[in-house]
């Protein structure tokens, strides 16, 4: 069970869009629509930002957005701001049937 | 409101046997669909999934360690304990537990996380 991949770092000036990708396979990603991304400031806990794709917790900016296509699940950023720096994690469910979830690598947020 | 607290040794020896606990309030853990899982994050890391306990007593296990980690819940203390053996320095994490709710596939809210050493 390897873990999703996504890009090591993105950037964005404030008020820019960025998306950072969370690539799998079709046993994972591509085989349901169960990836949520999740938020982490420094030596906070991770938050939920998005889940089952494309949808948002209550109280969470419209500003982010999830997507998937095919094994590559997306989670955009828009209007980017200075709070948003920080790491981000995806999940997805899968189909081990030993432990049916699996993190992605994580991105790292700076905000120019 | 749920909450999730982590609890256990900060400084553990190398081989002993790690023994945290995961106290919550807000939700039972034999409400039909409802889960609690582990994750642990090496510092400068990734979060890595450890093990699940779900309503019915089913658990889930990283393969890599199952032989090492035992998962149980008590529902009326309102915990999950986790145990792993054998801990080594590469061990060393802040191990976070967090909430699925009933029949979902995600995980919210978690806990404030417990850093955990593994030193001689």
């Amino acid at each position: 069970q390897s873990a999703l991949t996504q890009p090591a770092s993105v950037s964005g000036s404030p008020g820019q869009s960025i998306t950072i990708s969370c690539t799998g396979t079709s046993s994972d990603v591509g085989g349901y629509n169960y990836v949520s991304w999740y938020q982490q400031h420094p030596g906070k806990a991770p938050k939920l930002m998005i889940y089952d794709v494309s949808n948002r917790p209550s109280g969470v900016s419209n500003r982010f957005s999830g997507s998937k296509s095919g094994n590559t699940a997306s989670l955009t950023i828009s209007g980017l701001q200075a709070e948003d720096e920080a790491d981000y994690y995806c999940n997805s469910y899968t189909t081990s049937s030993t432990l049916p979830y699996v993190f992605g690598t994580g991105t790292k947020v700076t905000v120019l | 409101q749920i909450t999730l607290k982590e609890s256990g040794p900060t400084l553990v020896t190398p081989t002993q046997t790690l023994t945290l606990t995961c106290t919550f309030s807000g939700f039972s853990l034999s409400t039909s669909g409802v889960g609690v899982g582990w994750i642990r994050q090496p510092p400068g890391k990734a979060l890595e999934w450890l093990a699940l306990i779900y309503w019915d007593d089913d658990k889930r296990y990283r393969p890599s360690l199952k032989s090492r980690l035992t998962i149980t819940k008590d529902t009326s203390k309102n915990q999950v304990v986790l145990t792993m053996t054998n801990m080594d320095p590469v061990d060393t994490a802040t191990y976070f537990c967090t909430y699925r709710p009933p029949y979902t596939k995600w995980f919210d809210p978690w806990g404030q996380g417990t850093l955990v050493t593994v030193s001689s």
